[in-house]
Protein backbone atom coordinates (compact mmCIF):
# COMPACT_ATOMS: atom_id res chain seq x y z
CA UNK A 1 0.00 0.00 0.00
CA UNK A 2 1.23 3.38 -0.02
CA UNK A 3 3.46 4.98 2.21
CA UNK A 4 3.22 8.63 4.22
CA UNK A 5 6.01 10.12 5.53
CA UNK A 6 6.06 13.05 7.53
CA UNK A 7 9.06 15.06 8.87
CA UNK A 8 10.14 15.79 11.37
CA UNK A 9 8.49 13.91 14.15
CA UNK A 10 8.95 16.28 16.83
CA UNK A 11 9.31 19.83 16.57
CA UNK A 12 9.81 22.22 19.69
CA UNK A 13 9.14 26.20 18.74
CA UNK A 14 9.14 29.62 20.52
CA UNK A 15 6.40 31.41 19.70
CA UNK A 16 6.41 33.93 17.01
CA UNK A 17 8.77 31.15 15.32
CA UNK A 18 7.64 29.92 11.89
CA UNK A 19 7.98 26.36 10.45
CA UNK A 20 7.57 24.04 7.72
CA UNK A 21 6.75 20.18 8.09
CA UNK A 22 6.92 17.66 5.38
CA UNK A 23 5.00 15.02 3.79
CA UNK A 24 6.18 12.69 1.49
CA UNK A 25 4.07 9.45 0.19
CA UNK A 26 5.42 6.81 -2.13
CA UNK A 27 2.55 7.02 -5.06
CA UNK A 28 0.72 9.26 -7.33
CA UNK A 29 -2.31 10.33 -5.23
CA UNK A 30 -5.88 12.05 -6.26
CA UNK A 31 -7.01 13.13 -2.67
CA UNK A 32 -4.31 14.67 0.36
CA UNK A 33 -5.26 16.41 3.83
CA UNK A 34 -3.77 18.18 6.21
CA UNK A 35 -5.16 17.58 9.81
CA UNK A 36 -4.36 18.96 13.11
CA UNK A 37 -4.75 17.01 17.03
CA UNK A 38 -5.60 19.10 19.25
CA UNK A 39 -4.16 18.08 22.89
CA UNK A 40 -7.89 16.79 23.48
CA UNK A 41 -8.32 14.25 20.53
CA UNK A 42 -9.97 16.44 17.93
CA UNK A 43 -8.99 16.27 14.61
CA UNK A 44 -9.48 19.61 12.34
CA UNK A 45 -9.28 19.56 9.00
CA UNK A 46 -6.60 22.52 7.79
CA UNK A 47 -6.03 22.10 4.24
CA UNK A 48 -7.65 19.72 0.99
CA UNK A 49 -4.81 20.15 -1.47
CA UNK A 50 -4.40 17.14 -3.68
CA UNK A 51 -1.87 19.60 -5.90
CA UNK A 52 -1.23 23.51 -5.79
CA UNK A 53 -1.08 26.27 -3.00
CA UNK A 54 -3.37 27.22 -0.36
CA UNK A 55 -3.39 29.63 2.56
CA UNK A 56 -5.36 30.18 5.62
CA UNK A 57 -4.23 32.85 7.55
CA UNK A 58 -0.94 31.81 9.35
CA UNK A 59 -1.03 28.61 8.17
CA UNK A 60 -0.67 27.41 4.00
CA UNK A 61 0.24 24.67 1.88
CA UNK A 62 1.52 23.39 -1.29
CA UNK A 63 1.41 19.93 -2.70
CA UNK A 64 3.71 18.91 -5.71
CA UNK A 65 2.28 15.84 -6.91
CA UNK A 66 4.30 15.04 -9.69
CA UNK A 67 7.31 15.19 -6.70
CA UNK A 68 4.89 13.37 -4.46
CA UNK A 69 5.33 15.55 -1.38
CA UNK A 70 3.51 18.45 0.76
CA UNK A 71 4.51 20.88 3.02
CA UNK A 72 2.62 23.17 5.30
CA UNK A 73 3.86 26.24 6.25
CA UNK A 74 2.75 27.65 10.10
CA UNK A 75 3.74 31.66 10.48
CA UNK A 76 4.08 33.67 14.07
CA UNK A 77 3.25 30.36 15.64
CA UNK A 78 1.01 30.53 18.50
CA UNK A 79 0.57 28.43 21.83
CA UNK A 80 -2.98 27.17 20.42
CA UNK A 81 -1.01 25.75 17.29
CA UNK A 82 0.77 23.06 19.77
CA UNK A 83 -0.41 19.94 19.32
CA UNK A 84 -0.16 16.69 15.83
CA UNK A 85 -0.50 17.70 12.89
CA UNK A 86 -1.05 15.01 10.18
CA UNK A 87 -0.91 14.67 6.78
CA UNK A 88 -3.23 11.67 4.67
CA UNK A 89 -3.63 10.68 1.13
CA UNK A 90 -5.47 8.47 -0.97
CA UNK A 91 -4.59 7.03 -4.25
CA UNK A 92 -8.32 7.52 -6.14
CA UNK A 93 -12.06 8.80 -4.92
CA UNK A 94 -12.35 5.20 -3.80
CA UNK A 95 -10.26 4.46 -1.78
CA UNK A 96 -9.85 5.46 2.25
CA UNK A 97 -7.19 8.21 3.96
CA UNK A 98 -3.81 6.69 4.72
CA UNK A 99 -2.55 8.42 7.51
CA UNK A 100 1.01 9.73 7.95
CA UNK A 101 2.58 9.16 11.91
CA UNK A 102 2.13 13.25 12.12
CA UNK A 103 4.39 15.86 13.37
CA UNK A 104 3.91 16.37 16.96
CA UNK A 105 4.48 20.25 17.71
CA UNK A 106 5.20 22.25 20.57
CA UNK A 107 5.09 26.19 20.50
CA UNK A 108 6.43 27.71 24.04
CA UNK A 109 5.57 31.04 25.09
CA UNK B 1 -24.41 23.77 10.75
CA UNK B 2 -23.79 21.09 13.41
CA UNK B 3 -20.51 19.66 13.44
CA UNK B 4 -19.69 15.36 13.63
CA UNK B 5 -21.06 14.11 17.12
CA UNK B 6 -19.81 10.98 18.87
CA UNK B 7 -21.56 8.84 21.65
CA UNK B 8 -20.22 7.83 24.05
CA UNK B 9 -17.57 10.07 24.54
CA UNK B 10 -15.44 7.63 27.04
CA UNK B 11 -16.21 4.16 27.81
CA UNK B 12 -14.71 1.41 30.32
CA UNK B 13 -14.76 -2.24 29.66
CA UNK B 14 -13.67 -5.43 30.51
CA UNK B 15 -12.14 -8.10 28.18
CA UNK B 16 -14.57 -10.43 26.67
CA UNK B 17 -17.46 -7.90 26.76
CA UNK B 18 -18.55 -6.04 23.53
CA UNK B 19 -19.50 -2.77 22.97
CA UNK B 20 -20.94 -0.60 20.20
CA UNK B 21 -20.48 3.37 19.40
CA UNK B 22 -22.36 6.06 17.38
CA UNK B 23 -22.00 8.44 15.13
CA UNK B 24 -23.83 10.96 13.91
CA UNK B 25 -23.02 12.98 10.62
CA UNK B 26 -22.71 16.41 9.62
CA UNK B 27 -26.56 16.93 7.54
CA UNK B 28 -26.11 16.09 4.37
CA UNK B 29 -23.16 13.94 4.13
CA UNK B 30 -23.58 10.20 3.26
CA UNK B 31 -20.22 9.01 3.53
CA UNK B 32 -18.76 8.15 7.22
CA UNK B 33 -15.47 6.67 7.88
CA UNK B 34 -14.38 4.80 11.00
CA UNK B 35 -10.60 4.77 12.63
CA UNK B 36 -8.85 3.55 15.26
CA UNK B 37 -6.07 5.78 17.02
CA UNK B 38 -3.11 4.36 19.20
CA UNK B 39 -0.07 5.19 20.15
CA UNK B 40 1.63 2.39 18.64
CA UNK B 41 0.07 2.25 15.57
CA UNK B 42 -1.27 5.40 14.90
CA UNK B 43 -4.54 6.32 12.66
CA UNK B 44 -5.89 2.93 11.13
CA UNK B 45 -8.60 3.03 8.95
CA UNK B 46 -11.64 0.42 9.87
CA UNK B 47 -14.27 0.74 7.63
CA UNK B 48 -16.67 3.27 5.80
CA UNK B 49 -20.11 3.29 4.61
CA UNK B 50 -21.62 5.56 1.97
CA UNK B 51 -25.58 4.78 1.70
CA UNK B 52 -25.95 2.09 3.70
CA UNK B 53 -23.36 0.09 2.12
CA UNK B 54 -20.03 -0.70 3.28
CA UNK B 55 -17.54 0.44 0.45
CA UNK B 56 -14.37 -0.02 2.27
CA UNK B 57 -12.99 -1.99 4.67
CA UNK B 58 -9.81 -2.33 6.80
CA UNK B 59 -7.44 -4.88 7.63
CA UNK B 60 -9.01 -5.97 10.88
CA UNK B 61 -10.66 -8.89 12.51
CA UNK B 62 -14.18 -9.91 11.82
CA UNK B 63 -14.63 -8.57 15.94
CA UNK B 64 -15.19 -5.05 14.44
CA UNK B 65 -18.21 -4.45 12.72
CA UNK B 66 -20.59 -1.76 11.69
CA UNK B 67 -23.66 -0.25 9.87
CA UNK B 68 -25.27 2.81 8.78
CA UNK B 69 -28.77 3.48 8.79
CA UNK B 70 -30.96 5.51 6.32
CA UNK B 71 -30.40 9.08 8.09
CA UNK B 72 -26.39 8.93 7.27
CA UNK B 73 -25.89 7.72 11.35
CA UNK B 74 -23.42 5.27 11.98
CA UNK B 75 -22.47 2.30 14.53
CA UNK B 76 -19.53 -0.01 15.10
CA UNK B 77 -19.62 -2.97 16.92
CA UNK B 78 -16.71 -4.74 18.60
CA UNK B 79 -17.37 -7.92 20.19
CA UNK B 80 -15.25 -9.89 22.38
CA UNK B 81 -13.29 -7.10 23.64
CA UNK B 82 -9.10 -7.45 23.52
CA UNK B 83 -6.81 -4.92 26.06
CA UNK B 84 -5.21 -4.18 22.41
CA UNK B 85 -8.19 -2.87 21.66
CA UNK B 86 -8.22 0.33 23.58
CA UNK B 87 -7.90 3.12 21.65
CA UNK B 88 -9.58 6.45 20.50
CA UNK B 89 -12.17 5.37 17.98
CA UNK B 90 -12.61 8.30 15.48
CA UNK B 91 -16.04 9.17 12.94
CA UNK B 92 -15.28 11.09 10.14
CA UNK B 93 -18.18 12.27 7.56
CA UNK B 94 -18.13 13.29 4.13
CA UNK B 95 -20.02 14.33 0.81
CA UNK B 96 -17.89 11.11 -0.44
CA UNK B 97 -14.90 9.34 0.01
CA UNK B 98 -12.91 11.47 -1.98
CA UNK B 99 -13.94 14.88 -0.16
CA UNK B 100 -12.63 16.98 2.51
CA UNK B 101 -13.01 14.89 5.90
CA UNK B 102 -14.75 16.24 8.91
CA UNK B 103 -14.08 14.17 12.75
CA UNK B 104 -15.87 13.93 15.42
CA UNK B 105 -14.13 14.42 18.66
CA UNK B 106 -13.81 10.37 19.10
CA UNK B 107 -14.75 8.03 22.05
CA UNK B 108 -11.83 6.68 23.91
CA UNK B 109 -12.30 3.02 25.17
CA UNK B 110 -10.81 1.52 27.84
CA UNK B 111 -10.64 -1.94 27.78
CA UNK B 112 -9.56 -3.56 31.72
Amino acid sequence: GIQVEQSPPDLILQEGANSTLRCNFSDSVNNLQWFHQNPWGQLINLFYIPSGTKQNGRLSATTVATERYSLLYISSSQTTDSGVYFCAVSLSGNTPLVFGKGTRLSVIA
Amino acid sequence: KAGVTQTPRYLIKTRGQQVTLSCSPISGHRSVSWYQQTPGQGLQFLFEYFSETQRNKGNFPGRFSGRQFSNSRSEMNVSTLELGDSALYLCASSLGLADTQYFGPGTRLTVL
